[in-house]
């Protein structure tokens, strides 16, 4: 059974890093069909996009965060991180990875996101 | 502020049917699949629906999702206490090369 588990700091500082790592278990991501994707929700809103990644190595990313953002994965050890730079107390949310499995090769705008972290809450402040 | 707009509750007595819109644009929704997330109290979203209408497996047939230019709906018939979340659009935005999310419809079950 596929499950992806988020891990990383609760608590960054104004104008610093913010890095997590999702670990998934059940399946290999080294499948050329298989995405990752990071995702936010800041306390009691919406859901928004972050960015994705295609274990093939195409990723994706949200333009009005792209200047800050880094997408990566490890699938030797089937693993998949953000970094967010220059934060400030805007980025304060519950951050969320998931996994989709595309039929259409890389297609990002085929993107849905079949499994989900629990997601971990990651607070700016100093 | 989200390119996909939905009511932001909506309600029904158990067993009822409910309907949750979601409207976009041609840049979206009207070139794009739809998809359906669900996220109970405290918990992370789920997949509901994905290519507009097809349901993962273990997703009851009581959920239905359909597309009509540029706008999807969600259709919850048999409405069950459990049913009690919060409800997603989603949909690649060519425009604004973004997977866009809708902004979220509150379902009670009264």
């Amino acid at each position: 059974q596929l499950q992806l588990q988020e891990s990383g700091p609760g608590l960054v500082k104004p104008s610093e890093t913010l890095s997590l790592t999702c670990t998934v278990s059940g399946v290999s991501i080294s499948r050329s069909n298989y995405y990752g994707g990071w995702i936010r929700q800041p306390p009691g809103k919406g859901l928004e996009w972050i960015a994705s990644i295609y274990y093939s190595g195409h990723t994706y990313y949200n333009p009005s965060l792209k200047s800050r953002v880094t997408i990566s994965a490890d699938t030797s050890k089937n693993q998949f991180s953000l970094k967010l730079n220059s934060v400030t107390a805007a980025d304060t949310a519950v951050y969320y990875c998931a996994h989709g499995i595309t039929i259409f090769g890389v297609a990002i705008s085929t993107t849905q996101f079949d499994s989900w972290g629990q997601g971990t809450l990651v607070t700016v402040s100093s | 502020q989200s390119v996909l707009t939905q009511p932001p509750s909506a309600s029904g007595t158990p067993g009822q049917r409910v309907t949750i819109a979601c409207s976009g644009s041609n840049s979206n929704i009207g070139s794009n699949y739809v998809y359906w997330y669900r996220q109970l109290p405290g918990a992370a979203p789920k997949l509901l629906i994905y290519r507009n209408n097809q349901r993962p497996s273990g997703v009851p047939d009581r959920f239905s999702g359909s597309k009509s230019g540029t706008s999807a709906s969600l259709a919850i018939s048999g409405l069950r206490s459990e049913d009690e979340a919060d409800y997603y659009c989603a949909a690649w935005d060519d425009s604004l090369s973004t997977y866009v999310f809708g902004t979220g419809t509150k379902v009670t079950v009264l």
